[in-house]
C-alpha cells in the first residue's frame, strides 16, 4: 500500500502563472515531509520540508502546505519559470522522525512553457 | 568536497553476471541508502545503512547485497543480474536532519 501518492503524473503551466502539485499520505504519525526535485539525467535535490506542527513552510518562490486533517500536502511555486521544469517528488520519513529512510511518491512532471 | 560520487554512470550487463555499484560520500554522514527509479514507479528503496557495520532491507532488496565497512562507502553488489534490474541506481547519504539526503548522479544500468 503506497504510503505517499501522487496521483498527477504531470502538470504543465504557462511562465509567471502558479504551479500546484499534490501529495496524499495515509499514515499520521509521520513527523516531517519533504520535497525533492529532480532533472534528468541528474539525482533529487532537495527543496523544501515542513514539520507536521506546521500547516505552511515558505522558501522563498516555493511554498509547502500541509493538511492534516486531510493528510495532504502541496507544494505552491509561484512565478512559475522555465527552469522549474523537473519531476517533482513529495517523500516522507520512516521512522521516529528521522530521515534515513525516505519513502517517495511516484512524482509529478511539471513543464513550465516560456 | 564531492559530495555524492557513484561509479560507474552506465553499464551494460548480460543476463546473469555480477557486479558491484559504486557509492562513495565525503560528508561524514552516518546514514546511507541504495534507490532504484523505474518509469511510473518513483524511487523506491533497496537497502539502506545507519553506520558501519550496519545494514538493512528496504522496499525491493531481492538481488542484490550491500556492506559498510566504511563510512565512507556504501557498495551495492548485483548477485546474478536479471532484465527485471535495469534501472537507474541512485545513493544517497544524510547526515539524520529533516533537511533530507544528498543523491549522487545515478547509474543506469542496462541488463540484456
Amino acid at each position: 500500500d503506497q504510503q505517499v501518492k501522487q496521483n498527477s503524473p504531470s502538470l504543465s503551466v504557462q511562465e509567471g502563472r502558479i504551479s500546484i502539485l499534490n501529495c496524499d499520505y495515509t499514515n499520521s504519525m509521520f513527523d516531517y515531509f519533504l520535497w525533492y526535485k529532480k532533472y534528468p539525467a541528474e539525482g533529487p535535490t532537495f527543496l523544501i520540508s515542513i514539520s507536521s506542527i506546521k500547516d505552511k513552510n515558505e522558501d522563498g518562490r516555493f511554498t509547502v502546505f500541509l493538511n492534516k486533517s486531510a493528510k495532504h500536502l502541496s507544494l505552491h511555486i509561484v512565478p512559475s519559470q522555465p527552469g522549474d521544469s523537473a519531476v517533482y517528488f513529495c517523500a516522507v520519513p520512516n521512522s521516529g522522525g528521522s530521515n534515513y529512510k525516505l519513502t517517495f511518491g511516484k512524482g509529478t512532471l511539471l513543464t513550465v512553457n516560456p | 568536497n564531492a559530495g555524492v560520487t557513484q561509479t560507474p554512470k552506465f553499464q551494460v550487463l548480460k543476463t546473469g553476471q555480477s557486479m558491484t555499484l559504486q557509492c562513495a560520500q565525503d560528508m561524514n554522514h552516518e546514514y546511507m541508502s541504495w534507490y532504484r527509479q523505474d518509469p511510473g514507479m518513483g524511487l523506491r528503496l533497496i537497502h539502506y545503512s545507519v553506520g558501519a557495520g550496519i545494514t538493512d532491507q528496504g522496499e525491493v532488496p531481492n538481488g542484490y547485497n550491500v556492506s559498510r565497512s566504511t563510512t565512507e562507502d556504501f557498495p551495492l553488489r548485483l548477485l546474478s543480474a536479471a532484465p527485471s534490474q535495469t534501472s537507474v541506481y541512485f545513493c544517497a547519504s544524510s547526515p539524520g536532519t529533516v533537511y533530507g539526503y544528498t543523491f549522487g548522479s545515478g547509474t543506469r544500468l542496462t541488463v540484456v
